[in-house]
């Protein structure tokens, strides 16, 4: 069975940073592209960051003007989003998501973590 | 970038109701197009993908159509477990865009 468990998250202070996690378990990791999807308080869901399989490709949300990296370590099967810079406009939950073979669609999500950013 | 639009933003609908979502992307996304179900305070869940695909496991009362521009979910008779919010997202190119949602709720 597929799982994908996020941890990291956290109250942090606006200019700040976290670094999120999660943690594979269920299929090969290393075979398929994983992605970051996050959503705020009441709102819709958005895309954050996707890296490929082999950790080569990243692609990231323009809006997020460089202040998050996404990463992973195919020895510990775990995904990673580094996010420094932090508003609050990016409180919201983060889910971590698997990406189905070879496309951009998410058919595995984690239960999420959730950022909130106050001062 | 790809713009995601859905109608309604929301419906009211009874069990055993025909509910019908449309999604519009802003410039063609061939079948490029995947439906989630969102439940409160649970992580999304694939329903459909490549505009018409039923995903492994989701009751057949589901079901997708469309390509190009314009995308439709239909759920034939809406049962009790399937009031929640659908998004439709674009799986075409990044940056990947997502609808605002429709959230579909008791009569």
């Amino acid at each position: 069975e597929v799982q994908l468990l996020e941890s990291g998250g956290g109250l942090v202070q606006p200019g700040g940073s976290l670094r999120l996690s999660c943690a594979a378990s269920g299929f090969t990791f290393g075979s398929y592209a994983m992605s970051w999807v996050r959503q705020a308080p009441g709102k819709g869901l958005e895309w954050v960051s996707s890296i490929s399989g082999d950790g080569v490709k990243t692609y990231n949300a323009d809006s997020l003007r460089g202040r998050f990296t996404i990463s992973r370590d195919n020895s510990k099967n775990t995904l990673y989003l580094q996010t420094n810079s932090l508003r609050a406009d990016d409180t919201a939950v983060y889910y971590c998501a698997k990406n189905d073979v070879a496309t951009s669609l998410f058919d595995c999500w984690g239960q999420g973590t959730l950022v909130t950013v106050s001062s | 970038d790809i713009q995601m639009t859905q109608s309604p933003s929301s419906v009211s609908a009874s069990v055993g109701d025909r509910v019908i979502i449309t999604c519009r992307a802003s410039q063609g996304i061939s079948s490029w197009l995947v439906w989630y179900q969102q439940k409160p305070g649970k992580a999304p869940k694939l329903l459909i993908y490549a505009a018409s695909s039923l995903q492994s496991g989701v009751p057949s009362r589901f079901s997708g159509s469309g390509s190009g521009t314009d995308f439709t979910l239909t759920i034939s008779s809406l049962q009790p477990e399937d009031f929640a919010t659908y998004y439709c997202q674009q799986a075409n190119s990044f940056p990947l865009t997502f609808g605002p949602g429709t959230k579909v709720d008791i009569k």
